[in-house]
């Protein structure tokens, strides 16, 4: 069984269109998160979410909105694409019990904007 | 703030060659170390924490508080090593809680 899942795993669309992606863990964890990965491949934290709850937003631009139907699920919907949103975007959970828990990544989504 | 450095992008040694990933940190509290693996077109995984001070997979990173590092080191590197390797620093409690910030990460290419 996966862990963390994320689809699609690919997404190529135009500038200006609106998309989402979804991801869903099984490992009951009570915190998500979206990661981007860039052109550099640096890896940032956009948003983490607990127990439904947004608890970290990176100055993220509004026209990335996450959202959290139930503990498993967070999605990523993306409005007005633009060129610099390219990237590889991956969700992650984690558990609770403080210092001890791992981050559980899912396999990333590619995005491109043309 | 919290910040980690990994000052080489690309990384090339040969098979059995001894290897070393560097990273630093800077955090003015008490940190949690990881060390993230992601082989070619998969997930990131976590490869090691500094307060399991277990070997995975032959490698080994020792939290060294002084000199704010965490350098991940193999003896004998092997080809299936290839990778871009992620330093990761996490705090705990508060909003941070979970968070991760990660290096710029090393690519890693062990050549036959």
């Amino acid at each position: 069984d996966t862990a963390v899942s994320q689809t699609p795993k690919y997404l190529v669309t135009q500038m200006g269109n609106d998309k989402s992606i979804k991801c869903e863990q099984n490992l009951g964890h009570d915190t998500m998160y979206w990661y981007k990965q860039d052109s550099k491949k640096f890896l940032k934290i956009m948003f983490s979410y607990n127990n439904k709850e947004l608890i970290i937003n990176e100055t993220v631009p509004n026209r990335f909105s996450p959202k959290s139907p139930d503990k498993a699920h967070l999605n990523l919907h993306i409005n007005s694409l633009e060129l610099g949103d390219s990237a590889v975007y991956f969700c992650a959970s984690s558990g609770r019990g403080g210092l001890n828990t791992e981050a559980f990544f899912g396999q990333g989504t590619r995005l491109t904007v043309v | 703030a919290q910040r980690v450095t990994q000052p080489e992008k690309l990384l090339s040694v040969f098979k059995g060659a001894p290897v070393e990933l560097k990273c630093n940190y800077s955090y003015s509290g008490s940190p949690e170390l990881f060390w993230y693996v992601q082989y070619s077109r998969q997930r990131l995984q976590l490869l090691l924490r500094h307060i399991s001070r277990e070997s995975i997979k032959g490698f080994t990173a020792d939290l060294n508080k002084g000199e704010t590092s965490f350098h991940l080191k193999k003896p004998f590197a092997q080809e299936e090593d290839s990778a871009m390797y992620y330093c990761a620093l996490r705090r705990a409690g508060g909003t941070s809680y979970g968070k991760l910030t990660f290096g710029q990460g090393t690519i890693l290419t062990v050549h036959p």
